[in-house]
């Protein structure tokens, strides 16, 4: 039972527009939700997190968006750039109870095109 | 900061021996430590959460007696993978957690283990 779910395996987008990638979690327990970058043979690097009590959180050029009545949350990255190119992972955890443990979607590849 | 370290990188192994993988946290001091393994164009599956000072936690279906994981201190969990077959050759990666209350996980760069 996928309880995060990245429907899109890839997105290509043209260098400078918006990138958007989307992520669906089913479990309603969750309330910590995080992003994370991959590029092949590395360990995931840390993007950005949103708490559940927040329906936007903001670092530079990237954004994620929470909507916990459709359990839907997106990454934002304006504007996109060829370095941006990777697979993108979204996770969900609940703060208590659960030794803060991570639940990963299985990625979107993402391809900024020059 | 929020750095984590493996070693090694990668490791080549005959089937029937034993592998030692280890995480540091090298800036922070981590309570928990997660290890987790990622199979080709798979997500990352957590196989076992490691606290300090105590017994591991393994999720379902990963073998404690074959997955052996030590967190001795507070900057490093070490996995050993026993006895070695082909079908444990995989991406491990682990990650730590800082001490105080905060979600987000630091990954390393992972350890690409070979199993012949």
């Amino acid at each position: 039972d996928q309880q995060v779910k990245q429907n899109s395996p890839s997105l290509s987008v043209q260098e400078g527009r918006i990138s958007i990638l989307n992520c669906d979690y089913t479990n309603s327990m969750f309330d910590y939700f995080l992003w994370y970058k991959k590029y092949p043979a590395e360990g995931p690097t840390f993007l950005i997190s949103i708490s559940s009590i927040k329906d936007k959180n903001e670092d530079g050029r990237f954004t994620v968006f929470l909507n916990k009545s459709a359990k839907h949350l997106s990454l934002h990255i304006v504007p996109s750039q060829p370095g941006d190119s990777a697979v993108y992972f979204c996770a969900a955890s609940r703060v208590r109870g659960s030794n803060y443990k991570l639940t990963f979607g299985k990625g979107t590849l993402l391809t900024v095109n020059p | 900061g929020a750095v984590v370290s493996q070693h090694p990188s990668r490791v080549i192994c005959k089937s029937g021996t034993s592998v030692k993988i280890e995480c540091r946290s090298l800036d922070f001091q981590a309570t928990t430590m997660f290890w987790y393994r990622q199979f080709p164009k798979k997500s990352l599956m957590l196989m076992a959460t490691s606290n300090e000072g105590s017994k591991a936690t393994y999720e379902q279906g990963v073998e404690k007696d074959k997955f052996l994981i030590n967190h001795a201190s507070l900057t490093l969990s070490t996995l050993t993978v026993t006895s070695a077959h082909p079908e444990d050759s995989s991406f491990y990666i682990c990650s730590a957690r800082l001490a105080g209350g905060h979600n987000e996980q630091f990954f390393g760069p992972g350890t690409r283990l070979t199993v012949l």
